[in-house]
């Protein structure tokens, strides 16, 4: 069956370092976005892409950046982790080419030291 | 800036009860509105919606959209413990824009 996936489910690291958060899906979907979803705030779009080597900024990109080198996976890196991205991050895909209907991977636990 | 705004925040009813959650928006270039619901995991696609006045059901759930007012409200009828979870709702302009999400907990 065709999924989406996030690894690593749970992630702690320290204020500066580099983190990548892997997001890959079998649905052959040209559409794939980053969320970032805190208390309060509900789900927030930080990048999106609409096929291979398309990447776009959402509504809370600022330290944040993706690549999309093949259908299957969009990676989110994080280039100098700060504790204000403590969050939880789901990524999701689409096919239709309005972005409607999302299906979201289980998402990812991080923690900033 | 593209607003979505649900309420209530959360609610507590017991099984049986019907429930109404509201979401308002205000958003630039409206293509849909859709409803998710998210239990421990991640959201799980329940409607979209386009139209005015147009219901949308599956089972004990059914939603609306008024474009003229700018909300949309989720009805859930005859409610049971595996309604418990939070449902948010989304509005497509040139990106989708999620509201805080409305918490809803059914008791036995």
């Amino acid at each position: 069956d065709a999924e989406i996936t996030q690894s690593p489910r749970h992630k702690i690291t320290e204020t500066g370092r580099q983190v990548t958060l892997a997001c890959h899906q079998t649905w052959n979907h040209n559409n794939m976005f980053w969320y970032r979803q805190d208390l309060g705030h509900g789900l927030r779009l930080i990048h999106y892409s609409y096929g291979v080597h398309d990447t776009n900024k959402g509504e809370v990109s600022d330290g944040y950046s993706v690549s999309r080198s093949n259908t299957e996976d969009l990676p989110l890196t994080l280039e100098s982790a700060a504790s204000s991205q403590t969050s939880v991050y789901f990524c999701a895909s689409s096919g239709d080419i309005s972005g409607n209907e999302q299906f979201f991977g289980p998402g990812t636990r991080l923690t900033v030291l | 800036e593209d607003k979505v705004v649900q309420s209530p925040l959360s609610l507590v009813v017991h099984e049986g009860d019907t429930v109404t959650l509201n979401c308002s928006y205000e958003v630039t270039n409206f293509r849909s509105l859709l409803w998710y619901k998210q239990e421990k995991k991640a959201p799980t696609f329940l409607f979209m919606l386009t139209s005015s006045g147009i219901e949308k059901k599956s089972g004990r759930l059914s939603s609306i959209l008024d474009k003229k007012e700018l909300f949309s409200i989720l009805n859930i009828t005859a409610t049971q413990t595996g309604d418990s979870a939070v449902y948010l709702c989304a509005v497509r302009a040139n990106m989708l824009t999620f509201g805080g999400g409305t918490r809803l907990m059914v008791k036995p």
